[in-house]
């Protein structure tokens, strides 16, 4: 089944406890984001990759990091979360950019 | 202002009823446009694609209007399925970097 697995699905941890959220699809995909949801603000983009080795800064990069080592995954590093950081994150791949993105099934973080 | 606006609603309309949706852009270098649909706690799942010169999917039709600078989405014959959040992106570099609106919500009551 073509998809995108994030993981964990939930996820509950202490401020400055580095983590990282995983992505990896298995459709082949060039391009790569993540995205935070948060109530009143909506989906906001984080990072973008549109190859491997290649990514881009979205609206609202700062306190994350990422990586495209490889094709299929896309990992969400955080390294010193901070409550501000509790958010519904999703993970999303697509053949093209003008072709629309499918997303994996979110991660809820919740920083303390 | 945001860059991408909606009205949040809710939208609450009888099963069978015609409704449509429309959001504005503020970024006029938007190169493409989607709908997405997203449901009670789960992911946005691509709706459709929206072109200049309209676009349709079965009871969906999508239209967008670059002089104006507003897309539409237009549900026919509405199912109680349909209820759910619409939203509406703008994409920049070449589709990538999306922005989202906040979303119309629908509600099809029976």
């Amino acid at each position: 089944e073509a998809q995108v697995t994030q993981n964990p699905r939930y996820l509950i941890t202490v401020t400055g406890k580095k983590l990282t959220v995983t992505c990896s699809q298995n459709m082949n995909h060039e391009y790569m984001s993540w995205y935070r949801q948060d109530p009143g603000l909506g989906l906001r983009q984080i990072y973008y990759s549109m190859n491997v080795e290649v990514t881009d800064k979205g609206d609202v990069p700062e306190g994350y990091k990422v990586s495209r080592k490889e094709k299929r995954n896309f990992p969400l590093i955080l390294e010193s979360p901070s409550p501000n950081q509790t958010s519904l994150y999703f993970c999303a791949s697509s053949p093209a950019g003008g072709a629309g993105y499918t997303f994996g099934s979110g991660t809820r973080l919740t920083v303390v | 202002r945001k860059e991408v606006e909606q009205d949040p609603g809710p939208f609450n309309v009888p099963e069978g009823a015609t409704v449509a949706f429309n959001c504005t852009y503020s970024n006029s270098a938007s190169q493409s446009f989607f709908w997405y649909r997203q449901d009670c706690r789960k992911e946005p799942k691509l709706l459709m694609s929206v072109y200049s010169s309209g676009n349709e999917d079965g009871r969906f039709t999508a239209q967008l209007n670059r002089a104006s600078q507003y897309i539409s989405l237009l549900i026919r014959d509405s199912k109680l399925s349909d209820s759910a959040t619409y939203l509406c992106v703008a994409a920049l570099n070449a589709g990538n970097m999306l922005t989202f609106g906040g979303g119309t919500r629908l509600m099809v009551k029976p």
